[in-house]
């Protein structure tokens, strides 16, 4: 097991609805990264946070936010959901920044937005 | 174009067969690379890092060709539980960080 949890595992939401999804790091794990997979398609990154702060960002629109905390969780926020919104939202945690470091991923939340 | 981009297959190979992947990237400054396994309805694990001077695990060798910007991922003697799709993944710079769309591997009896 990786020791990254993520909840829900299942979610269903309407359009326009509100959503907050849930990862807990491994313990130490300072960066956390939020992804979104669709069906038959691979991770998209939508941002990365080290040390509670954003620093990176894919091509996601800003109704996408999230936090990290002190104590190694974080969040997904989606605002104003669409349809296409509906997908495989996986986080994933690393011990520091930079570009060798081994990603640890959670399970993921299947999110359908109707 | 995508920024990194892998043939989706499937491939579906016989049980100790050679099967090798590519996966090309576009941009020149990305900082490093690896293969990523994920099975079905699971997340994806770390297989191997990819250096240039290339890396071998057990059955898995893995090569990264800067000047034409790809990697490659060969497996051999292959298993039926290799049977997955396989993620080439790009760190475009320290806090950008690219996943292929996948190519999925079909090992049959």
């Amino acid at each position: 097991e990786t020791g990254v949890t993520q909840s829900p595992t299942h979610l269903i939401k309407t359009r326009g609805q509100q959503v907050t999804l849930r990862c807990s790091s491994q313990s130490g794990h300072n960066t956390v990264s939020w992804y979104q997979q669709a069906l038959g398609q691979g991770p998209q990154f939508i941002f990365q946070y080290y040390r509670e702060e954003e620093n990176g960002r894919g091509n996601f629109p800003p109704r996408f936010s999230g936090l990290q905390f002190p104590n190694y969780s974080s969040e997904l926020n989606v605002n104003a959901l669409e349809l296409d919104d509906s997908a495989l939202y996986l986080c994933a945690s690393s011990p520091d920044r930079g570009s060798n470091e081994k990603l640890f991923f959670g399970s993921g939340t299947q999110l359908s937005v109707l | 174009r995508k920024e990194v981009e892998q043939d989706p297959g499937p491939f579906n190979v016989p049980e100790g067969a050679t099967v090798a992947f590519n996966c090309t990237y576009s941009n020149s400054a990305s900082q490093s690379f690896f293969w990523y396994r994920q099975d079905c309805r699971k997340e994806p694990k770390l297989l191997m890092s990819v250096y240039s001077s290339g890396n071998e695990d057990g059955r898995f060798t893995a090569q990264l060709n800067r000047a034409s910007q790809y990697i490659s991922l060969l497996i051999r003697d292959s298993k039926l539980s290799d049977s997955a799709t396989y993620l080439c993944v790009v760190y475009s710079s320290a806090s950008k960080i690219i996943f292929g769309s996948g190519t999925r591997l079909s090992i049959r009896p």
